[in-house]
């Protein structure tokens, strides 16, 4: 079974430019999650999808982070424009349905100078 | 505020030997609480979870103790080997909700 896959891997921006990353999920899994994990601390979660939907974005920075799922599959995560403090690993997850296991994806790590 | 807190942040233990991880919350309405392991360039992937109508759970070397009433839960791992060498992080998820709070990390290191 493929895992959940996850572009780029690695992006080095300058600050206020924008940037987007870009997952695509376990095949037939309905949740999608974006974590964004800082550097020694553990992943938080910034929004979550159930197919199209958005069901928690409360920690989505909506001034300048945005994301979708069109379809119901894959998901894009932008930041614009981005901030010296955005720099982290960006980790995308699936599970099947709600409450089951997530499955992460290997991140985007990114730098913003 | 930091629901779920863990320790130790960094640990080193002898092949053979076991790690032991705590963390602690205070939210009583987490009713599901799981261990993520993640290698250096990998997302973290499930090691364990238990929920807190039974006090332990073992699966092969891993073992997680929970203790609902002091709202602790740890996880042991028994004769560590070098492979076992990773960050290991906690999480929990509150009843009714999705959305996992994870613990700040504990890097492993199994000396050979």
């Amino acid at each position: 079974e493929a895992g959940v896959a996850q572009s780029p891997r690695y992006k080095i921006i300058e600050k206020r430019q924008s940037v987007a990353f870009w997952c695509n999920p376990i095949s037939g899994h309905a949740t999608l999650y974006w974590y964004q994990q800082i550097l020694g601390q553990g992943p938080k979660l910034l929004i979550q999808f159930q197919n199209n939907g958005v069901v928690d974005d409360s920690q989505l920075p909506k001034d300048r982070f945005s994301a979708e799922r069109l379809k119901g599959v894959d998901s894009t995560l932008k930041i614009q424009p981005a901030k010296l403090e955005d720099s982290a690993v960006y980790l995308c997850a699936s599970s099947l349905g709600w409450a089951d296991t997530q499955y992460f994806g290997p991140g985007t790590r990114l730098t913003v100078l | 505020q930091q629901q779920v807190k863990q320790s130790p942040q960094s640990l080193i233990v002898q092949k053979g030997g076991i790690s032991i991880i705590n963390c602690a919350y205070e939210n009583t309405a987490f009713d599901y609480f799981p261990w993520y392991q993640q290698f250096p360039g990998k997302g973290p992937a499930l090691l364990i979870a238990i929920r807190p109508d039974v006090s332990e759970k073992k699966e092969g070397r891993f073992t997680i103790s929970f203790n609902k009433s002091a709202k602790q839960f740890s996880l042991h791992i028994m004769d560590s080997q070098p492979g076992d060498s990773a960050t290991y992080f906690c999480a929990a998820r509150q009843t009714g909700a999705n959305n996992l709070f994870f613990g700040t990390g504990t890097r492993l290191t199994v000396i050979p």
